[in-house]
């Protein structure tokens, strides 16, 4: 198995809501992202784990919370998010961090209304 | 911190041409240099990447060109075809941060003409 799996893959939430998304690997890879995308933008870095551990924090606004229960699975919980928030979130993995090559899932359209 | 330049933003060649995209960085240290392709509402995917020890790396019809003096590098693609239309990053990591936290170029969208 090579991919990385995001779920949901559409997700409509108005400000007040609580959300999740779920981001699932098994190639063993030990490092996990989260990046926002907006339309005709690159990738930026929110979060990086490392070993299920939070490496990196890229000064993401408290309403993004990550969490890694295990070394397969990444979550992104969304709380009072904002219309501006509405973007595309992928999810990556790499073996480890400083490794290279960067495997995406498909990502999950955000809409906040 | 790291700035990465993209250019051009978009890109029109004839299929069988040539296409090249380049890209400059601020950071002297910055030693990785890998290139994402992502296709109309696909994931990104890394399509070659370079470390700073070599000058060029060559995968079929993709190549990347590292010039560490001037801070650039290019990427080549030769004989293109139709299902080289995408959007292109290149990405290089800050200072001491290794590839786990890239800052990507703003992108070429290609387009190939039949």
């Amino acid at each position: 198995d090579t991919e990385v799996t995001q779920t949901p893959k559409h997700l409509v939430m108005g400000m007040t809501n609580k959300k999740s998304l779920k981001c699932e690997q098994h190639m063993g890879h030990r490092a996990m992202y989260w990046y926002k995308q907006k339309a005709k933008k690159p990738p930026e870095l929110m979060f990086v784990y490392s070993y299920e551990k939070l490496s990196i924090n890229e000064s993401v606004p408290s309403r993004f919370s990550p969490e890694c229960p295990n070394s397969s699975l990444l979550n992104l919980h969304l709380h009072a998010l904002q219309p501006e928030d509405s973007a595309l979130y992928l999810c990556a993995s790499s073996q480890r961090l400083n490794t290279g090559e960067l495997f995406f899932g498909e990502g999950s359209r955000l809409t906040v209304l | 911190g790291e700035n990465v330049e993209q250019h051009p933003s978009t890109l029109s060649v004839q299929e069988g041409d040539s296409a090249v995209i380049k890209c400059t960085y601020s950071d002297s240290a910055s030693n990785y240099f890998p290139w994402y392709k992502q296709e109309l509402g696909k994931r990104p995917q890394l399509i070659i990447d370079i470390r700073s020890n070599v000058g060029e790396k060559k995968d079929q019809r993709i190549a990347v060109t590292l010039n560490k003096t001037a801070k650039h590098f290019s990427l080549h693609i030769t004989e293109t075809q139709p299902e080289d239309s995408a959007v292109y990053f290149c990405a290089t990591p800050p200072r001491g941060q290794g590839a786990q936290k890239l800052v990507f170029g703003q992108g070429t969208r290609l387009t190939i003409n039949p």
